[in-house]
């Protein structure tokens, strides 16, 4: 069955970095674009990352662009969120999500499964 | 960026009665060519990751009881309980998959009454 698990999550100082990852497993990983979207405390959605199936496109929103970067290794069926320069505001759950629909090249397709979430603190 | 508005921010039902939520997009998200609105509906219960209810503003996703139902076209949109259940207590959200960033609303808290 499709499942995908995100993990790396922590507490981290204002300024600092860490790496989220996603396990992708039950699927062609290769063929979907996937998405990071995050979860502050108590708050609503918020979609931050995709990367387009085969890595050649991406894009970020605005509160994240120049401090994230997503990547995916298809050979490992792997997904990761770089971050980068963290302030307070970046203290949220993150979750991987899939599109629910192959070979969408950006927008296009809702997520059909989402992982469990991992818990980001950024705190001093 | 596409903002998407729900209403109420919360609301509370009878067992087995109608629930409506409505979310309005700052721009049209119906797609002329193929006659498709990039509206999704999601549940949300506490603890737990969203589920896809309804994607194409009306189409309801695989399992999903069919008292949920979508409609609504263009930049307005209305996800219906047509008679709430216990385990339908849960936080619901829009979201417009049309355009970069993708964006959700702000999400409706379904209570029972």
């Amino acid at each position: 069955q499709v499942q995908v698990v995100e993990s790396g999550g922590g507490v981290v100082q204002p300024g600092g970095s860490l790496r989220l990852s996603c396990t992708a497993s039950g699927f062609t990983f290769s063929s979907y674009t996937m998405h990071w979207v995050r979860q502050a405390p108590g708050k609503g959605l918020e979609w931050v990352a995709f990367i387009r199936y085969d890595g050649s496109n991406n894009n970020y929103a605005d509160s994240v662009k120049g401090r994230f970067t997503i990547s995916r290794d298809n050979s490992k069926n792997m997904l990761y969120l770089q971050m980068n320069s963290l302030t307070t505001e970046d203290t949220a759950v993150y979750f991987c999500a899939k599109d629910a629909f192959p070979g969408i090249a950006a927008a296009g397709a809702p997520f059909d499964y989402w992982g469990q979430g991992t818990l980001l603190t950024v705190s001093s | 960026d596409i903002v998407m508005t729900q209403s109420p921010d919360s609301l509370a039902v009878s067992l087995g009665e109608r629930a409506s939520i409505n979310c309005k997009s700052s721009q049209s998200i119906l797609y002329t060519s193929n006659s498709k609105n990039y509206l999704a509906w999601y549940q949300q219960k506490p603890g737990q990751p969203p589920k896809l209810l309804v994607y194409w503003a009306s189409t309801r996703e695989s399992g999903v009881p069919d008292r949920f139902s979508g409609s609504g076209s263009g930049t307005d949109f209305t996800l219906t309980i047509s008679s709430l259940q216990a385990e339908d207590v849960a936080v619901y959200y829009c979201q417009q998959y049309y355009f970069s960033p993708l964006t959700f609303g702000g999400g409706t808290k379904v209570e029972i009454k």
